[in-house]
C-alpha cells in the first residue's frame, strides 16, 4: 500500500503572507489534486495535475499557484493569505485509468 | 456554482435505523458517482461508487440508488452503527475528465 503525506499538518500565517503547502505520494500515481475543504461547502477543486510539470486550474484557482516538480510531489502556494481564512487543504492522487482518489489527512490553515 | 448538491448538511438517526443521504447533480455528462466517507482528522476515503449505466449498487450495509432521468442518487446505510458516524461526500465525474466534483457533505450522527 501507499501513503500520501501532507506537510505541515497545521499552518499559521499572517495576512498577506505567501504560504506553501506540500504533498508527497508513494503510490506512483499519475494525477494529483488539491482541494479546499470549508465547513458547509464541501471540497472545492483548486488545481490538479495529470503528469509531471502539468497544471490544470480547478474551480477555485484564483489566489493560488501550484507546482508539480516531479511525479511524486505536488505543492500549493497561497499567494496572499486572507485574514480570518480558515480551511483544510486536502491533497489527493489517482492512478491513470482508475477512478478512486486517495487523500492525505490535510493541512489546516489559520490566518491571523 | 455547486455542480453536486447534497440536500442535508447533517442527519441524525438511531442505531439500527436506515440512514438515507441524498445527492443531486447538474451536469448530464457525469457518469461516475462515488461516495466518500470522512472521519474527523482524516482525509475522505472511498466507500462505494456507481456508474450511470446502473440504477443500484450494493455493498454490505451500503446501497446506492441512482436515477439518471431525475439526476439524483441516494446512499442508504442499513442497520446504522455508531461507528458509521462520519461525514459523507457525494462526488461526480466524467469518464474523460480527470477532476471529480464534490458535494458539501452530510454529517451523519448515529445515536446508540
Amino acid at each position: 500500500g501507499g501513503i500520501i503525506t501532507q506537510t505541515p499538518k497545521f499552518l499559521i500565517g499572517q495576512e498577506g503572507q505567501k504560504l506553501t503547502l506540500k504533498c508527497q505520494q508513494n503510490f506512483n500515481h499519475d494525477t494529483m489534486y488539491w482541494y479546499r475543504q470549508d465547513s458547509g461547502k464541501g471540497l472545492r477543486l483548486i488545481y490538479y495535475s495529470i503528469t509531471e510539470n502539468d497544471l490544470q486550474k480547478g474551480d477555485l484557482s484564483e489566489g493560488y499557484d501550484a507546482s508539480r516538480e516531479k511525479k511524486s510531489s505536488f505543492s500549493l502556494t497561497v499567494t496572499s493569505a486572507q485574514k480570518n481564512e480558515m480551511a483544510v487543504f486536502l491533497c489527493a492522487s489517482r492512478l491513470g485509468g482508475a477512478e478512486t482518489l486517495y487523500f492525505g489527512s490535510g493541512t489546516r490553515l489559520t490566518v491571523l | 456554482q455547486q455542480q453536486v448538491r447534497q440536500s442535508s448538511q447533517s442527519l441524525t438517526v438511531w442505531e439500527g435505523e436506515t440512514a438515507i443521504l441524498n445527492c443531486s447533480y447538474e451536469n448530464s455528462a457525469f457518469d461516475y458517482f462515488p461516495w466518500y466517507q470522512q472521519f474527523p482528522g482524516e482525509g475522505p476515503a472511498l466507500l462505494i461508487a456507481i456508474r450511470s449505466v446502473s440504477d443500484k449498487k450494493e455493498d454490505g450495509r451500503f446501497t446506492i440508488f441512482f436515477n439518471k432521468r431525475e439526476k439524483n442518487l441516494s446512499l442508504h446505510i442499513k442497520d446504522s452503527q455508531p461507528g458509521d458516524s462520519a461525514t459523507y461526500f457525494c462526488a461526480a465525474s466524467e469518464s474523460n475528465n480527470n477532476a471529480p466534483r464534490f458535494g458539501a457533505g452530510t454529517k451523519l450522527s448515529v445515536k446508540p
